[in-house]
């Protein structure tokens, strides 16, 4: 129990191009989801946590108009890359909580397998 | 603010010796502590977690972690490790009280099990 899902696991696109990356929570309903990005060796940085039906909040120093996340289902959020850049290269991981029984309130997060986005 | 610090970036180990990889945090409120281990190129899977209760927690794969409130460590312990425990492990600290806060992470640790 408690699946997440990322597509694609790898994409690579051209410099200037969008990229939309999905994140699914299988088998429970994900009120908060989290988007994390990861340098090579590096720990893991949040960029921005949305909840299902608003407006997601971003971490300081992460641009909100070209880190694009919607979070229009309890089961279901995207981040969209626009106009990406090499410099955007790297591993995005999402990861969800909330919503199943048993978990209220644990705090505790399932994360998706991630995304490795190369630009070229 | 919350802050998580593990001391050591890598510990090479052989195989079927025990290890310990060490956490440490710092917060001003009470805290959930995780032990997350990832494998190459996959995301973060969950070890162990501590949220209340017994302060020994055991998880998956033979792992076990203390919780150490005075200490404000929560190092991650195996008593026998295998060539497929070779993996980043992060232990991570979320604080409770609030809404579903955000997982504070360590910067990591890479575990090596030589044969």
């Amino acid at each position: 129990g408690a699946v997440v899902s990322q597509h694609p696991s790898r994409v690579i696109c051209k410099s200037g191009t969008s990229v939309k990356i999905e994140c699914r929570s299988l088998d429970f309903q994900a009120t908060t989801m989290f988007w994390y990005r990861q340098f090579p060796k590096k720990s893991l940085m949040l960029m921005a946590t949305s909840n299902e039906g608003s407006k997601a909040t971003y971490e300081q120093g992460v641009e909100k108009d070209k880190f694009l996340i919607n979070h229009a289902s309890l089961t279901l959020s995207t981040l969209t890359v626009t106009s990406a850049h090499p410099e955007d290269s790297s591993f995005y991981i999402c990861s969800a909580s909330g919503g199943r029984p048993g978990l209220a309130g644990t705090y505790e997060q399932y994360f998706g397998p991630g995304t490795r986005l190369t630009v070229t | 603010a919350q802050s998580v610090t593990q001391l050591d970036s890598q510990v090479p180990v052989f195989e079927e010796a025990p290890v310990e990889l060490r956490c440490n945090y710092s917060s001003s409120v009470s805290v959930y502590l995780f032990w997350y281990v990832q494998y190459p190129n996959q995301g973060l899977q969950l070890l162990l977690k501590y949220l209340s209760g017994s302060t020994l927690v055991k998880g998956i794969n033979g792992f076990e972690a203390e919780f150490n409130k005075s200490q404000t460590s929560f190092h991650l312990r195996k008593p026998s490790v295998h060539i497929s425990d070779t993996a980043e492990y992060f232990c991570a600290v979320n604080s409770y009280g609030g809404s579903q806060g955000n997982l504070i992470f360590g910067k990591g640790t890479k575990l090596s099990v030589k044969p």
